[in-house]
């Protein structure tokens, strides 16, 4: 069965400081990697990942896939408040056309003042 | 452009009664996914449309669930009876079907809590 771990699934920083969220996977015929913020509703598209090595970024937020280690990193550098949220990292794989998403358990980042 | 729409955005019903959640994709947007998190569990995939077509439901849980997309435009997941475990949030996300790659879209999600 395929599968997503993410890790840690909570963490608590200051402001400021520079994290690092992990997502490992196990999935049949690896299409992509997406990552998700999710604040009090609707999780939001931050990136999509397909090849190995090439980082992705914007802003403050970077990721990298990395096929051969099956998993990937988010990394937020100085951070803010207003990066609390879960994020959530997901993997599309499996048939040709085949759209759905398996998750993980998500990250619960807290970022104190 | 207006994002994906999901209506209750909260439902409280009793075991045993029946309950519509409805989801209005992105205008144009082909694909239509449900999803599901119960508590304490990652979000989980329920099924897939491509326009009025189920194109993958295979993470449907039992019969009482069905969803229907009539005409290719909004949705809806009925459940019927509903059941104690059925309880958590319904979440619908839609995508293009040109950009099958690009991340898909969610709603806010509807909140069931079944008593």
């Amino acid at each position: 069965e395929d599968k997503v771990v993410q890790s840690p699934l909570s963490l608590v920083v200051h402001e400021g400081d520079t994290v690092t969220l992990n997502c490992s996977y196990e999935v049949t015929n690896f299409r992509s990697l997406l990552w998700y913020k999710q604040e009090k509703k609707a999780p939001t598209f931050l990136f999509m990942l397909t090849s190995s090595g090439i980082e992705k970024k914007s802003g403050r937020l970077s990721s990298i896939l990395d096929k051969k280690e099956l998993s990937s990193i988010l990394n937020i550098t100085a951070t803010q408040t207003g990066d609390s949220a879960i994020y959530l990292c997901a993997v599309r794989g499996g048939i040709q056309g085949a759209q759905k998403l398996v998750f993980g358990q998500g990250t619960r980042l807290t970022i104190n003042p | 452009e207006a994002g994906v729409t999901q209506f209750p955005s909260h439902s409280v019903i009793e075991k045993g009664q029946t309950v519509t959640l409805r989801c209005d994709p992105i205008s144009g947007h082909d694909n239509l996914y449900w999803y599901r998190r119960v508590m304490g569990k990652e979000i989980k995939f329920l099924l897939h449309f491509v326009k009025e077509s189920k194109q993958d439901e295979s993470g449907m849980p039992n019969n009482r669930f069905l969803a229907e997309r009539t005409g290719g435009t909004y949705s809806t997941l009925k459940v019927q009876p509903a059941e104690l475990e059925d309880s958590g949030v319904y979440f619908c996300a839609s995508s293009q079907e040109k950009q099958p790659n690009y991340g898909y879209t969610f709603g806010s999600g509807t909140r069931l809590t079944v008593v």
